[in-house]
């Protein structure tokens, strides 16, 4: 497998723009989570599915902040519209079930200017 | 909600030498506790990871001690090597799922 797959790599958008993220899951996998990483905050548990069904929405910040997994194999975290604020490093992980190893996708590096 | 804290935020060793990183964590409810190793634009890389009924465990050069009643961990690794250098997160949960993670302490090894 090539493990957790995440698109893109990096984003450069102006403030006001629409943002997408994109995650592909470990085949097999039926728990996926999106985290943020910053200096300040570290990493942070966003969101995280269950079968494709949201669990926790606690961590997600505002309103602008939106994920969907629409099938097992794809998930993705929007933001819309982007600030400045919001420029971090996003990683999608997944694992088989809660209390097994997360496996984290290289990230997505969002600027927003 | 849980709150993780690390230490040292940087390290420095000599290869060969050892390497100790520790956290404490604050929700005594917390039973799994996993460190996770980042090389530079990477992700996260699970290395090793204990549960509340284990007070350690080793693989290999790395080991993982629990003290549950003060409610701090560690990481030791023994006969550093260059390829160690990364920065390394501990995390907490009490809920299996819902990682709380320390603010990460970056190694370096000198060869």
């Amino acid at each position: 497998d090539a493990g957790v797959i995440q698109s893109p790599r990096h984003e450069v958008t102006e403030m006001g723009q629409e943002v997408t993220l994109r995650c592909k899951p470990i085949s097999g996998h039926d728990y996926l989570f999106w985290y943020r990483q910053t200096m300040m905050r570290g990493l942070e548990l966003l969101i995280y599915f269950n079968n494709n069904v949201p669990i926790d929405d606690s961590g997600m910040p505002e309103d602008r902040f939106s994920a969907k997994m629409p099938n097992a194999s794809f998930s993705t975290l929007k933001i819309q519209p982007s600030e400045p604020r919001d420029s971090a490093v996003y990683f999608c992980a997944s694992s088989l079930a809660p209390s097994n190893e997360q496996f984290f996708g290289p990230g997505t590096r969002l600027t927003v200017l | 909600g849980e709150n993780v804290e690390q230490h040292p935020s940087t390290l420095s060793v000599q290869e060969g030498d050892s390497a100790v990183i520790k956290c404490t964590y604050s929700d005594s409810a917390s039973n799994y506790f996993p460190w996770y190793k980042q090389e530079l634009g990477k992700g996260p890389q699970l290395i090793i990871d204990i549960r509340s009924n284990v007070g350690e465990k080793k693989d290999q050069r790395i080991a993982v001690t629990l003290n549950k009643t003060a409610k701090h961990f560690s990481l030791h690794i023994t006969e550093t090597q260059p390829e160690d250098s990364a920065v390394y997160f501990c995390a907490a949960s009490e809920s299996n799922y819902k990682l709380t993670f320390g603010k990460g302490t970056l190694l370096t090894v000198n060869p």
